[in-house]
């Protein structure tokens, strides 16, 4: 398996544009995580699912913030409008279950002027 | 306030010295991992600890969970450069694994 895989990379967007984010996970894998990095807050959970099944989602700060997962292989984190605060790296993860080994993407790295 | 606090949050020493990172919550886990990032990657598993009072060792890295697994240490003997990195504490209270704000260690040749 080629581990999870998320683009892009990078991404450098106008603030008030929208930008989608994009993973696929671990096959066989029934959770998976989003998370923002940033220097000041850590590595914070936005939302994760369980069987495609949105589980909590009190992690996304606000309404401008919305992810799906519409099959087992792919899930998109969009941001629309984006702001310049927004600018982090966002990752994705899979696992088997919720609480053992979490599988991380190498990241997408966002910067929203 | 986090779930999981890391102390300290910032490390620099020279090769060859010890050194031990904490990680500590007011919660009980039924098991907690410990990860090391490297810039532009995604962290990678180093350990899970289960058992209350557990130590476990992978090279020159020790782990242990305390006794009434609230918390865990991370020690390193003779610290090498490439131990450089972001070590990240985690824990899945509800299946959502959580993690600390990270120790991030610099060793200098």
């Amino acid at each position: 398996d080629a581990g999870v895989i998320q683009s892009p990379r990078h991404e450098v967007t106008e603030m008030g544009q929208e930008v989608t984010l994009r993973c696929k996970p671990i096959s066989g894998h029934d959770y998976l995580f989003w998370y923002r990095q940033t220097m000041m807050r850590g590595l914070e959970l936005l939302i994760y699912f369980n069987n495609n099944v949105p589980i909590d989602d009190s992690g996304m700060p606000e309404d401008r913030f919305s992810a799906k997962m519409p099959n087992a292989s792919f899930s998109t984190l969009k941001i629309q409008p984006s702001e310049p605060r927004d600018s982090a790296v966002y990752f994705c993860a899979s696992s088997p279950t919720g609480w053992t080994e979490a599988f991380f993407g190498q990241g997408t790295r966002l910067t929203v002027v | 306030t986090q779930l999981l606090e890391q102390s300290p949050q910032f490390l620099s020493i020279q090769e060859g010295e010890n050194l031990t990172v904490y990680c500590n919550s007011s919660s009980v886990f039924s098991s907690l991992q410990w990860y090391r990032q490297e810039p532009g990657e995604g962290p990678v598993l180093l350990v899970t600890v289960v058992t209350g009072g557990e130590v476990k060792k992978l090279k020159r890295l020790t782990f242990q969970f305390g006794d009434a697994r609230k918390d865990s240490s991370l020690h390193i003997t003779a610290a090498q450069p490439g131990d450089t990195g972001l070590y990240l504490c985690a824990g899945a209270p509800n299946n959502d694994m959580r993690f600390g704000a990270g120790t991030r260690l610099t060793v200098k040749p």
